[in-house]
């Protein structure tokens, strides 16, 4: 499969807490992304870190990428009610034609 | 910002009959794709276009299905004869390149409901 393995798959946290959600791959990747689905909407494309690159940022988030364990994490800071949604990685497989596949997701749920 | 529009956002049809959902890419984007999503489950790929040919299919994309960019702004998607299995969201998405340097933008989506 090439989708990516999100962990946990349902996350329950307070609002003003962070939130760190998992994902882990299987072969070498090109890049990996991550993206959050609002209930009955579209997908949104958060972030995109590629394999060179260790770590990045963008406003509350921050992704990392482990590429000796094939593993990325996914970070929301001062988490707020309006993050409620599901998350999905989508790693792009060195090799691989030109598009992204969606596993599970996690759902995330922040209590106002 | 510049946004991926489809219509209608809710379609209801008869089992057998044929239908178009259509898609408003970003404009400088370049490569295009549809999705789906039956209620509960995963987002699954369905196809992706580039340079005015399918560049990949799923499994679910069989001869029931097609795609066509008839002029330089929609990107459609045909269903030949519905069957109630195809109940879904299906998504359009678009990108600039393809997804080793950017992302996909996706549509909101359109919920097709067969009866």
């Amino acid at each position: 499969s090439q989708q990516g393995e999100e962990d946990p798959q349902a996350l329950s946290i307070q609002e003003g807490e962070n939130a760190t959600m998992n994902c882990s791959y299987k072969t070498s990747i090109n890049n990996l992304q991550w993206y959050r689905q609002n209930s009955g909407r579209g997908l949104v494309h958060l972030i995109l870190i590629r394999s060179n690159e260790r770590e990045k940022h963008s406003g509350r988030l921050r992704v990392t990428l482990d590429t000796s364990k094939k593993s990325s994490s996914l970070l929301i800071t001062a988490s707020r009610a309006a993050d409620t949604a599901s998350y999905f990685c989508a790693p792009l497989y060195t090799g691989a034609n030109s598009k992204l596949t969606f596993g599970k997701g996690i759902t995330l749920s922040v209590r106002p | 910002e510049p946004e991926v529009t489809q219509t209608p956002s809710h379609q209801v049809t008869q089992m057998g009959q044929e239908v178009i959902l259509r898609c408003v890419p970003i404009s400088n984007h370049l490569y295009f794709y549809w999705y789906r999503q039956i209620l509960g489950q995963k987002v699954e790929f369905l196809v992706s276009f580039y340079n005015n040919e399918i560049s990949e299919k799923s499994e679910i994309f069989d001869d029931q299905f097609s795609v066509e960019r008839p002029d330089g702004s929609n990107f459609t998607l045909k269903i030949r004869s519905t069957k109630l299995e195809d109940s879904a969201m299906y998504f359009c998405a678009s990108s600039e390149a393809d997804s080793g340097s950017y992302g996909y933008t996706f549509g909101s989506g359109t919920r097709l409901t067969v009866v």
